[in-house]
């Protein structure tokens, strides 16, 4: 079974507000997480990574925590935008090898 | 820059028919290859990774192989295809074996009939 799993398949979200979108793992021995964008029809796109020596890191508009003590990772989108809509997969990495949830579809609402 | 090709870019084939899918990576050297399949509504599935040419390695035992005939060349085959081989085959690269940032090309939808 995967190792990697998202707490809400779907998640909608008013244009301008916030979005969190939350995965759960279950290996503690992860060092290594991304969280990745697919839009309908394309290949996934990278938005943010954060080691496992960290617990916060940020991008633009993106901000990413990890909590290795309740083996979770969240993805927070600021003020979201129609373009935001996609599926987000978390992944983590693991003997070299990463492993993908199932993802959270993401609608953005006008 | 690197850019990473795949094609075709959707497939029908039918059942026990033969199948080459191919994918390609500019702008870099020796990366770390890797093929997906991805399911519908599902995450994805590594199939196969490469880290130089003839080396290929398997994580699903399937109805596929993979092959690395030239450094920045990767090519996904099937002898039959069953209904099951029906999916998004993506195939990705990277600079560290399996881990760091993957770099994902467009995909190509395979449809079974």
């Amino acid at each position: 079974g995967e190792s990697v799993g998202l707490h809400l398949p779907t998640l909608s979200v008013q244009e301008g507000d916030n979005s969190i979108i939350n995965c759960a793992y279950s290996n503690s021995a992860s060092d290594y997480f991304i969280w990745y964008k697919q839009e309908s029809g394309k290949g996934p796109q990278f938005i943010i990574d954060i080691r496992s020596n960290m617990d916060k890191r940020q991008g633009q508009r993106v901000t990413v925590l990890l909590n290795k003590t309740v083996k979770h990772l969240s993805l927070q989108i600021a003020a979201t935008q129609p373009g935001d809509s996609a599926v987000y997969f978390c992944a983590e990495r693991n003997d070299y090898k990463l492993s993908f949830g199932a993802g959270t579809t993401v609608t953005v609402r006008a | 820059s690197q850019t990473i090709h795949q094609w075709p870019a959707t497939l029908v084939q039918p059942v026990g028919s033969p199948l080459s899918l191919e994918c390609t990576v500019e702008g870099t050297s020796n990366p770390n290859l890797y093929w997906y399949r991805q399911a519908a509504g599902r995450g994805l599935q590594l199939l196969f990774y490469s880290v130089g040419i003839g080396q290929i390695s398997s994580e699903v035992p399937q109805n596929l192989s993979a092959s690395r005939p030239q450094d920045r060349q990767f090519i996904l085959s099937s002898k039959k295809l069953l209904l099951s081989d029906s999916g998004f085959y993506l195939c990705a690269w990277s600079v560290e074996i399996a881990g760091g940032q993957q770099y994902f090309g467009p995909g190509t939808r395979l449809t079974v009939t």
